[in-house]
């Protein structure tokens, strides 16, 4: 099955840096990539998403890039805000499997 | 627009016990997901549902079961109850469950003790 890697577990970044989260997929079949925000006490918020036929993907201070080839994609948040701080998930699903395969998660702080 | 609406927030069985729990999908959305997310395991699916029809299940014994109703709602059920079953229960909707957008609710936290 679909295994998904996300480095790192922690990552703590002083408030306006950029932070990068990359994760990596097995299965060559998958075709879609949301990545999703988790605060404590909530559930998952999708936040940006990218499919297999575009490279990379913006909205506002939070990119996401993939590299097929490699199979690894990224989270890119500039100028980042101590409200960005929270738990980011990855996954990746084929265009069959109706099944999100997340990532283990990175634990971002911002602080001021 | 409300969003996907768990019930209930919590829970506290007793190993042994069977447990249900409840989902109600973003209007017009027809695809209903569960997963289970522990700390050690993370996000893990369990099942997905589309027009009443179990259509993916993930690697879990057959304790957990699920279904869907005619008007999208889904439950979640749980039998004989184990320590190991304490976790953050979610349900996800989207339209068609087809690598479309999926949103969260906030789970259902059961504790087995």
């Amino acid at each position: 099955g679909e295994n998904v890697e996300q480095h790192p577990s922690t990552l703590s970044v002083q408030e306006g840096d950029s932070a990068v989260i990359k994760c990596t997929y097995s299965d060559s079949a998958s075709n879609y990539f949301p990545w999703y925000k988790q605060e404590l006490g909530k559930g998952p918020q999708l936040i940006i998403d990218i499919r297999s036929n575009v490279g990379e993907k913006k909205d506002q201070r939070i990119a996401v890039t993939l590299n097929k080839t490699a199979k690894h994609f990224s989270l890119h948040i500039t100028e980042t805000q101590p409200e960005d701080s929270a738990v980011y998930f990855c996954a990746a699903s084929r265009h069959s499997g109706y099944a999100l395969n997340f990532g283990k998660g990175t634990s971002l702080l911002v602080t001021p | 627009k409300a969003g996907v609406t768990q019930t209930p927030r919590y829970l506290i069985k007793t190993r042994g016990q069977q447990v249900t729990l409840s989902c109600s999908p973003i209007s017009g959305h027809r695809s209903v997901s569960w997963y289970q997310q522990t700390p050690g395991q993370g996000l893990q699916f369990l099942f997905e549902y589309f027009s009443e029809t179990q259509r993916n299940k993930g690697n879990f014994p057959g304790r957990f079961s699920g279904r869907q109703f005619s008007n999208s709602r889904s439950e979640m059920n749980v039998s004989t109850l184990e320590l190991g079953d304490s976790a953050l229960y979610l349900c996800a909707s989207s339209v068609t469950g087809l690598n479309t957008e999926a949103f969260f609710g906030q789970g259902t936290r059961l504790t087995v003790v």
